[in-house]
């Protein structure tokens, strides 16, 4: 079936350095892809997205490319800052409102 | 525009008992999907309705179940509650566009604890 795989966490970095989340899945056809971010004691909050193969979703320095070859959507951000620290989540979906969500990877950052 | 509300924000049961948790969507919404949120398992999807119908469902068992109405509201209850029905409840929702639905905007969900 139909599924999604990012790297585990905790990830811990330092203030401005870079980040990358590994997200890859594994589907039968050709679904929209999402980053959600959840804060502490919050419901989840859409970060970016990409419907199709080479698009480039982007938001608040955050970037992720839909790459089909390698059925992957990697979450990259340039240099990040304390208010990043947060639980980010990889999605799919197809249709039908159902969203299969990875396991979630935390992100940790450092004064 | 107001985001999805949910209500109540927690809420503490005890086994064998029933809840129902209720989700306002984004006014113009027409689609509402519900999600279970735990440590153990993550989110999982339970059901998604549109125009008042049931459109997808996930692996749950029937305990789980939901409803909308016709102002988009929908509700979901879970009866005979287990342990293991402890959990983040969130609601999304979205406006479907020629059958794939659109980017889901998510509640804060509800706190389910039972006892």
């Amino acid at each position: 079936g139909d599924s999604v795989t990012q790297m585990e966490g905790p990830v811990t970095l330092s203030e401005e350095a870079f980040l990358t989340i590994n997200c890859t899945y594994t589907a039968t056809g050709y679904p929209s892809l999402f980053w959600y971010v959840q804060y502490p004691g919050e419901g989840l909050q859409l970060l970016l997205k990409a419907t199709k193969a080479d698009d480039k979703g982007s938001n608040k320095g955050f970037e992720a490319t839909y790459r089909k070859e390698t059925t992957s959507f990697h979450l990259e951000k340039g240099s990040v800052q304390v208010s990043d620290s947060a639980v980010y989540f990889c999605a799919l979906e197809f249709q039908g409102g159902k969203l299969i969500f990875g396991q979630g990877t935390e992100l940790s950052v450092k004064p | 525009k107001a985001g999805v509300t949910q209500t109540p924000r927690y809420l503490i049961k005890t086994r064998g008992q029933q809840v129902t948790l209720s989700c306002s969507p984004i006014s113009g919404h027409r689609s509402v999907s519900w999600y279970q949120q735990t440590p153990g398992q993550g989110l999982q999807f339970l059901f998604e309705y549109f125009s008042e119908t049931q459109r997808n469902k996930g692996n749950f068992p029937g305990r789980f179940s939901g409803r909308q109405f016709s102002n988009s509201r929908s509700e979901m209850n879970v009866s005979t509650l287990e342990l293991g029905d402890s959990a983040l409840y969130l609601c999304a929702s979205s406006v479907p566009a020629g059958g794939r639905a659109d980017t889901q905007y998510f509640g804060p969900g509800t706190r389910l604890t039972v006892l």
